[in-house]
């Protein structure tokens, strides 16, 4: 299996900019998680997706972020417009069953810079 | 909602000696400890778990043990060697809400 696949795996873009990252989860999760990672907060859940509804997005910090799941296999986070202090690294999760008998299975990330 | 808090936030061992990161919890409703470790420029990986019913789980040089009633778990790294050198992140998660919670990472260094 390829695992979680991440896309780009570096975005520099300026303020104001849309961004669009992507997620292909491992074949079979039925749950996504996007994470924010940053040296102040650390790892932040954004939001998650079970059989591609979107279940909680409280963590999302404000309208300008978005995340869709349109299939099984693909999910984008969309931020716009982008700002200085969306700059981390952003984490795509995938589980079978999270927290019951499966751990997260984490892509390497997008490196996001807004300058 | 759950609290998990890790220490130390660095460390640095020998290469040999062993390792130890430290994790507790506030929800006594949490029933699944993963580790992960994080090498520069990845994603957090998976290295071992412990589920509340099992007091100790080993896999070669690594081990986790679990208090449920202090409410507290530890890695425990044997043997170091420097590719073990990352930051290590505890979670915990509460079965209902499919919810993980993270410490704030320890960064190991293992000098050769």
């Amino acid at each position: 299996d390829a695992g979680v696949i991440q896309s780009p795996r570096h975005e520099v873009t300026e303020m104001g900019q849309e961004v669009t990252l992507r997620c292909k989860p491992i074949s079979g999760h039925d749950y996504l998680f996007w994470y924010r990672q940053t040296m102040m907060r650390g790892l932040e859940l954004l939001i998650y997706f079970n059989n591609n509804v979107p279940i909680d997005d409280s963590g999302m910090p404000e309208d300008r972020f978005s995340a869709k799941m349109p299939n099984a296999s693909f999910s984008t986070l969309k931020i716009q417009p982008s700002e200085p202090r969306d700059s981390a690294v952003y984490f795509c999760a995938s589980s079978s069953s999270p927290g019951l008998t499966g751990p997260l299975h984490f892509g390497n990330g997008t490196r996001l810079t807004v300058t | 909602g759950e609290n998990v808090e890790q220490h130390p936030s660095t460390l640095s061992v020998q290469e040999g000696d062993s390792a130890v990161i430290k994790c507790t919890y506030s929800d006594s409703a949490s029933n699944y400890f993963p580790w992960y470790k994080q090498e520069l420029g990845k994603g957090p990986q998976l290295i071992i778990d412990i589920r509340s019913n099992v007091g100790e789980k080993k896999d070669q040089r690594i081990a986790v043990t679990l208090n449920k009633t202090a409410k507290h778990f530890s890695l425990h790294i044997t043997e170091t060697q420097p590719e073990d050198s990352a930051v290590y992140f505890c979670a915990a998660s509460i079965r209902i809400g499919n919810q993980f919670y993270f410490g704030t990472g320890t960064s190991l260094t293992v000098i050769p």
